[in-house]
């Protein structure tokens, strides 16, 4: 199972908005909604922000959002702050019970 | 409140094996699958399997198949993962991970603190 396709960097400006793809195949993006995203700042655990492509979990800012699109799901932070500067990973459901990670973002707050 | 709680960092010699523990607390351990993901210094988050604890069945990712065993021991509500065979680039930190809940089980809602297992001659 290869891993999740995503850039290896994005930025933006306080405030902005930005967001960070996370392309698979018709194996596991295109074939399930279990697409979710986790924040990991650095030294520290990963957050879950998004699962199920699109859901919140409770306490995680509405600033967070998550898409999908074919094999490509996408999280979106609106509203840009200092703190949301991390390393940002997908993973989705591939079949079988195999869970299959992206290669991983930073995002960097400029 | 829900803890995971793992054992400490490790340093091993290739070819030797590893066993890291995931001690739970605050919700039935029985109800929740335990997964564990490594990751490598400086690199990205890698699924290595999972465990449903109520009847021990694991799942391996074919990465590791045939070199890692999962198993727990539901009085101590405790997972454990042992990696046998070590090379150098095992060389990360190995987290262990507890399902969202009992219906979103293919994401994390919570984590252990993380151990780093150091393979070095």
């Amino acid at each position: 199972q290869s891993a999740l396709t995503q850039p290896a960097s994005v930025s933006g400006s306080p405030g902005q908005s930005i967001t960070i793809s996370c392309t698979g195949t018709s194996s596991d993006v295109g074939s399930y909604n279990l697409v979710s995203w986790y924040q990991q700042h650095p030294g520290k655990v990963p957050e879950l922000m998004i699962y199920d492509d699109n859901k919140r979990p409770s306490g995680v800012s509405n600033r967070f959002s998550g898409s999908k699109s074919g094999n490509t799901a996408s999280l979106t932070i609106s509203g840009l702050q200092a703190e949301d500067e991390a390393d940002y990973y997908c993973c989705s459901y591939a079949g079988s019970g195999i869970l299959v990670f992206g290669e991983g973002t930073k995002l960097s707050v400029l | 409140q829900v803890q995971l709680v793992q054992s400490g960092a490790e340093v091993a010699k290739p070819g030797a094996s590893v066993k890291v523990f995931c001690k739970t607390s605050g919700y039935t351990f029985s109800d929740y699958t335990i997964h564990w993901v490594r990751q490598a210094p400086g690199q990205r988050l890698e699924w290595m399997g999972w465990i449903q604890p109520a009847s021990g069945k694991p799942k391996y990712s074919q990465r590791f198949q045939g070199r890692v065993t999962f198993t727990r021991d539901t009085s101590a509500t405790t997972a454990y993962m042992e990696l046998r065979n070590l090379k150098s680039e095992d060389t990360a930190i190995y987290y262990c991970a507890r399902v969202l809940d009992t219906i979103n089980t293919s994401c994390y809602g919570r984590w252990g603190q993380g151990t780093l297992v150091t393979v070095s001659s």
